[in-house]
């Protein structure tokens, strides 16, 4: 069966600092490999995804993830934090083999402090 | 431009009592799914969908089940409520060539 495993459940960091949260799932297989960011009180919104083609991926608001095959990782990146990136941050994995379940890491809170 | 929609946002249920959780989507989405969300631990999958008629168990189905009509409507059931229910339900659907699931708001359940 598929897994993923966030290495850190809570980052505190300072505003302007730079992030990075890490993912690793387990799978021998090609993989589709999906971040998901929540806000307090709210569902989890795509921030960014890996289907096929560059290992580089970056979404809109400054992030960007790496697909390492040889790692079995994809983990999060930015270089500078807002305060507005305090959010609770998933990563999700889903084999093309497994019915197209999507399977979800344990989450890591990101709180930037002023 | 609903998505995903849940209802209710909040529920209070006692000890043994019944309810369903309704999700209903507008996106013509093949995949849909159950997920609670208990904190530090992610979010487990009770219950999946890949067409109307068609549902399978996922991580966590004891004590839930689920229909699958019709495209747009997937709810989730529980029959004979535990503490242990006690969480925040999301239901989410997907697009098939995208691979990029839609979340619900949210239901926050509290069994007492």
């Amino acid at each position: 069966a598929q897994s993923v495993t966030q290495l850190d459940s809570q980052v505190p960091v300072f505003e302007e600092a730079p992030v990075e949260l890490r993912c690793n799932y387990s799978s021998s297989v090609s993989v589709y490999l999906f971040w998901y960011v929540q806000y307090p009180n709210q569902g989890l919104q795509l921030l960014l995804k890996y289907l096929s083609g560059s290992t580089l991926v970056e979404s809109i608001n400054g992030f960007e993830a790496e697909f390492n095959k040889s790692q079995t990782s994809f983990h999060l990146r930015k270089p500078s934090v807002h305060i507005s990136d305090t959010a609770e941050y998933f990563c999700a994995v889903s084999l093309e083999a497994a019915g197209n379940k999507l399977t979800f890491g344990g989450g890591t809170r990101v709180l930037v402090k002023p | 431009n609903a998505g995903v929609t849940q209802t209710p946002k909040f529920r209070i249920l006692k000890i043994g009592q019944s309810m369903t959780l309704q999700c209903t989507q507008d996106m013509n989405h093949n995949y849909m799914y159950w997920y609670r969300q208990d904190p530090g631990m992610g979010l487990k999958l009770i219950y999946y969908s890949v067409g109307a008629g068609i549902t399978d168990k996922g991580e966590v189905p004891n004590g839930y089940n689920v229909s699958r009509s019709t495209t747009e409507d997937f709810p989730l059931r529980l029959e004979l409520a535990a503490p242990s229910q006690t969480s925040v339900y999301f239901c989410a659907s997907r697009n098939g060539q995208s691979r990029e699931a839609f979340f619900g708001q949210g239901t926050r359940l509290t069994v007492v």
